[in-house]
């Protein structure tokens, strides 16, 4: 059963702490993405990635924020200094090419910033 | 960018009635709109999608219409069932169906 693994899948951590998420998207998945969860915000592309380039972090605080793709089976998601608006359950989705469109969600990192 | 709204941020129905849940999207060249449902402590899946060619679509319970000289589009639960209790969201996507904006999202209370 084909399914993206995400870890941690709870941090808390204290202010100014760096973070890193780690994401395994699905085997043959060509294009990770990176959501961030809020009750306020909703869900928010952050980044995603096309055969481990970058296509788009528009969406991404650039001064804190970096995603890369290491290697096909490893994303990460990384925040250094983290702050406390920083708290959010934090996905990683993956998709294959073509039909169908369906992106496949990990089960998300709760983050926790004191 | 896109801008998709969703409506009602929250709906409570009983068991056996039916759910609609509305969206409208901003931008005329989106063509693939998907459903994801999240349960609790998970991540969104997909439940049912629609592309810009098709005005309805159904999967058992579930169906999908789509105005797109409206730009609005809807998704319908009938006969709901307690396990149908989870957060819906809508979602658009134009120019590489791959990337999609998603709504707000609807809290879907079924009460037995």
């Amino acid at each position: 059963d084909a399914r993206v693994t995400q870890t941690p899948r709870h941090k808390v951590t204290e202010m100014g702490q760096e973070v890193t998420m780690r994401c395994q998207p699905i085997l043959g998945h060509n294009t990770v993405f990176w959501y961030r969860q809020t009750m306020m915000q909703g869900l928010e592309l952050l980044a995603y990635f096309r055969n481990r380039a970058p296509l788009d972090d528009s969406g991404m605080p650039k001064d804190r924020f970096s995603a890369e793709m290491p290697d096909a089976t490893l994303a990460t998601l990384k925040i250094q200094p983290s702050e406390p608006r920083d708290s959010a359950v934090y996905f990683c989705a993956s998709a294959g090419t073509g039909l169908p469109y369906e992106q496949y969600f990990g089960p998300g990192t709760r983050l926790t910033v004191t | 960018g896109e801008n998709v709204e969703q409506h009602p941020s929250t709906l409570s129905v009983q068991e056996g009635d039916s759910a609609v849940i509305k969206c409208t999207y901003s931008d005329s060249a989106s063509n693939y709109f998907p459903w994801y449902k999240q349960e609790l402590g998970k991540g969104p899946q997909l439940i049912i999608d629609i592309r810009s060619n098709v005005g309805e679509k159904k999967d058992q319970r579930i169906a999908v219409t789509l105005n797109k000289t409206a730009k609005h589009f809807s998704l319908h639960i009938t006969e709901t069932q307690p396990e149908d209790s989870a957060v819906y969201f809508c979602a658009a996507s134009s120019g590489g169906y791959q990337k999609v904006t998603f709504g707000t999202g609807t809290k879907l209370q079924v009460i037995p």
